[in-house]
């Protein structure tokens, strides 16, 4: 089935830092990916996606490109701050797999970002 | 600002006991998800449902069932509470199509005594 794959956390960075967390997936179709942020005591906040192949997703600095080859979609951050700290989920849709769309979330990956 | 609302940000229940939690979407969400969250097991899908007084079994349905009579409110009930529930509930919503993503509660710390 479909999965997602996560680089183990904590990632712990001081502040102005360039980020970068690793997300590789399976999937049978051709899947929507999407990062997902919970900040301490939060729900999941979409924070960016991308739905099809070379797409490259961005918000609030951060970015994610979708690799189709490598089955990639990793985060990255030129300068992160320490209101960045968080938990960042990948996920992806892959439709074609469940028939239906639901999400497949990785396990998490906590930042730290000190002064 | 579009919503998912989760009735309880704090519940403690005793064991046996049966829960309901509450979630609740101003959106006209066709979907609605029920996951929980563990440390080092990320989010799990309990139960699901795209339309009104349909629903589907997740990855962990066990020890749970859920209803949804109207279209905005998806409810989880936890038929009697057991200490390995005790958990973080996260509530989602989402349209028809698979692209835009999940809506997501602020999520409900269910402690089971």
């Amino acid at each position: 089935g479909d999965s997602v794959t996560q680089m183990e956390g904590p990632v712990t960075l001081s502040e102005e830092a360039f980020l970068t967390i690793n997300c590789t997936y399976t999937a049978t179709g051709y899947p929507s990916l999407f990062w997902y942020v919970q900040y301490p005591g939060e729900g999941l906040q979409l924070l960016l996606k991308a739905t099809k192949a070379d797409d490259k997703g961005s918000n609030k600095g951060f970015e994610a490109t979708y690799r189709k080859e490598t089955t990639s979609f990793h985060l990255e951050k030129g300068s992160v701050q320490v209101s960045d700290s968080a938990v960042y989920f990948c996920a992806l849709s892959d439709p074609y797999n469940t028939g239906f769309q639901k999400l497949v979330f990785g396990t998490g990956t906590r930042l730290l970002v000190s002064p | 600002d579009v919503k998912v609302t989760q009735s309880s940000r704090y519940l403690v229940k005793r064991t046996g006991e049966k829960v309901f939690l509450e979630c609740v979407q101003d959106m006209d969400h066709e979907n609605m998800f029920w996951y929980r969250q563990d440390p080092g097991l990320g989010l799990r899908l309990i139960y699901f449902s795209y339309d009104v007084k349909m629903k589907e079994k997740g990855d962990i349905p066990e020890g749970y069932s859920v209803s949804r009579e109207k279209k905005e409110r998806f409810s989880l009930i936890l038929e009697s509470a057991s200490t390995n529930q005790t958990s973080m509930y996260l509530c989602a919503s989402s349209p028809g199509q698979e692209s835009y993503g999940y809506t997501f509660g602020s999520g409900t710390r269910l402690t089971v005594v």
